[in-house]
């Protein structure tokens, strides 16, 4: 069973930092691109972060980009997320996913890290 | 950026009956490799979104048979063929042909 486990949410002020982790079982992990996702509290789905299998390729959305950081740790099969300089508007829950091999798309996700910026 | 405009906004629908959603993307789906890679997400109260449908049509495991997409090009449609209680919640489009992968906007499902 593929499954997905975020940690590291917490409530931050603006202009702090913040690393996320996802450890990721029942799958082997170093062979698929992983994603971050984010959900505004309320709101709809906003693709953060990819990154590929041995790390090499990171992409970034442009509301993120200078500021996060996507990194994985194969031999622990955990994925990370390292947020700075946060905004009140990165506020949300960030959802761990994985791309899939079979298609180009993203298929099981986890449970979400509630992460808050606010003074 | 691809932009996904999802109709309606919100779907009441009675128990047993057939609810269908629209997706538009503003613009083609379709890949250098010939796929158009269309998903349908649903994301019920509390809990995090899940994969329905890949590249427009295809079931992802442990989907029911009442759940059906079809469409080409730009314009797609979430059919679900008999509604019920449990599959209240919000759907989203997604596409993931182009980076940055978007979203609609979520149809809100609600029993009347």
């Amino acid at each position: 069973e593929v499954l997905l486990v975020e940690s590291g949410g917490d409530l931050v002020q603006p202009g702090g930092s913040l690393r996320l982790s996802c450890a990721a079982s029942g799958f082997t992990f170093s062979t698929y691109w992983m994603h971050w996702v984010r959900q505004a509290p309320g709101k709809g789905l906003v693709w953060v972060s990819r990154i590929n299998g041995d790390g090499s390729s990171t992409t970034y959305a442009d509301s993120v980009k200078g500021r996060f950081t996507i990194s994985r740790d194969n031999s622990k099969n955990t994925l990370h997320l390292q947020m700075n300089s946060l905004r009140v508007e990165d506020t949300g829950v960030f959802f761990c996913v994985r791309g899939t091999n079979r298609w180009s798309g993203v298929d099981y996700w986890g449970q979400g890290a509630l992460v808050t910026v606010s003074s | 950026d691809i932009v996904m405009t999802q109709t309606p906004l919100s779907s009441p629908v009675t128990l047993g009956q057939p609810a269908s959603i629209s997706c538009r993307s503003s613009q083609s789906l379709v890949s250098s490799d010939g796929n158009t890679n269309l998903n349908w997400l649903q994301q019920r109260p509390g809990q995090p979104p899940r994969l329905l449908i890949y590249k427009i049509s295809n079931r992802f495991s442990g989907v029911p048979d009442r759940f059906s997409g079809s469409g080409a090009g730009t314009d797609f449609t979430l059919k679900i063929s008999r509604v019920e209680a449990e599959d209240v919640g919000v759907y989203y489009c997604m596409q993931t042909t182009q980076l940055p992968h978007t979203f609609g906007q979520g149809t809100k499902l609600e029993i009347k």
